[in-house]
């Protein structure tokens, strides 16, 4: 069974651009949930999905949002970039089952803004 | 606020021992506390996730305690390998609706070294 994919890997833009990241979660997986990492801050919760609806968000500007299609991928999408912006974006798809969950992360897209 | 503070900050060890990682939380209410290892330039990875009943837990050599009433856990690293050599992050998720996540906060993680 594939992990979870995200594209693209490496992405660099420019201040005020803005950014689509996707991600593919494991078949299956219907919540897929998004983090933001860098070293200042560490890991930080962006949002989750599941069933194409946002079930929680962290606290993140609304220039951070996201969704979900009936097949599970979901987007990321920040728009006005800032410098700070610059990161790594991981994706974690999740399944329950007998009462356990059981969380599975991409590889991340690593963000630069320049 | 919530908080999760872990330590130590970093740790360094001899291939062989034993090591404990400590995480402190004021997350309220409680829900969850989830450990993960994350290996440089990778994703976390899931060690274990307890809930407020549960008071320890254990995958392979990794075993982690919880205990609520003094909101302190411990990840427990038996016979290091080499490829323990990582970032262990302790998460605490807060109730919110009945769902796993509800708001998660995140220790700045702990990164140990072990050496051969």
């Amino acid at each position: 069974k594939a992990g979870v994919t995200q594209t693209p890997r490496y992405l660099i833009k420019t201040r005020g651009q803005q950014v689509t990241l996707s991600c593919s979660p494991i078949s299956g997986h219907r919540s897929v949930s998004w983090y933001q990492q860098t070293p200042g801050q560490g890991l930080q919760f962006l949002f989750e999905y599941f069933s194409e609806t946002q079930r929680n968000k962290g606290n993140f500007p609304g220039r951070f949002s996201g969704r979900q299609f009936s097949n599970s991928r979901s987007e990321m999408n920040v728009s006005t970039l800032e410098l700070g912006d610059s990161a790594l974006y991981l994706c974690a798809s999740s399944l329950w089952a007998s009462g356990q969950e059981t969380q599975y992360f991409g590889p991340g897209t690593r963000l630069l803004v320049l | 606020k919530n908080q999760v503070e872990q330590s130590p900050q970093s740790l360094i060890i001899l291939e062989g021992k034993n090591c404990t990682l400590q995480c402190n939380y004021t997350v309220s209410p409680f829900s969850n506390l989830r450990w993960y290892k994350q290996d440089t330039g990778r994703g976390p990875v899931s060690l274990t996730i307890m809930t407020f009943s549960e008071n320890t837990k254990s995958n392979g050599r990794y075993t982690a305690t919880l205990d609520a009433d003094t909101k302190q856990s411990s990840l427990h690293i038996t016979a290091s390998q080499l490829s323990d050599s990582a970032s262990y992050i302790c998460v605490v998720s807060a109730q919110a609706g009945g769902t796993s996540y509800g708001k998660l906060t995140f220790g700045q993680g702990t990164i140990l070294t072990v050496h051969p």
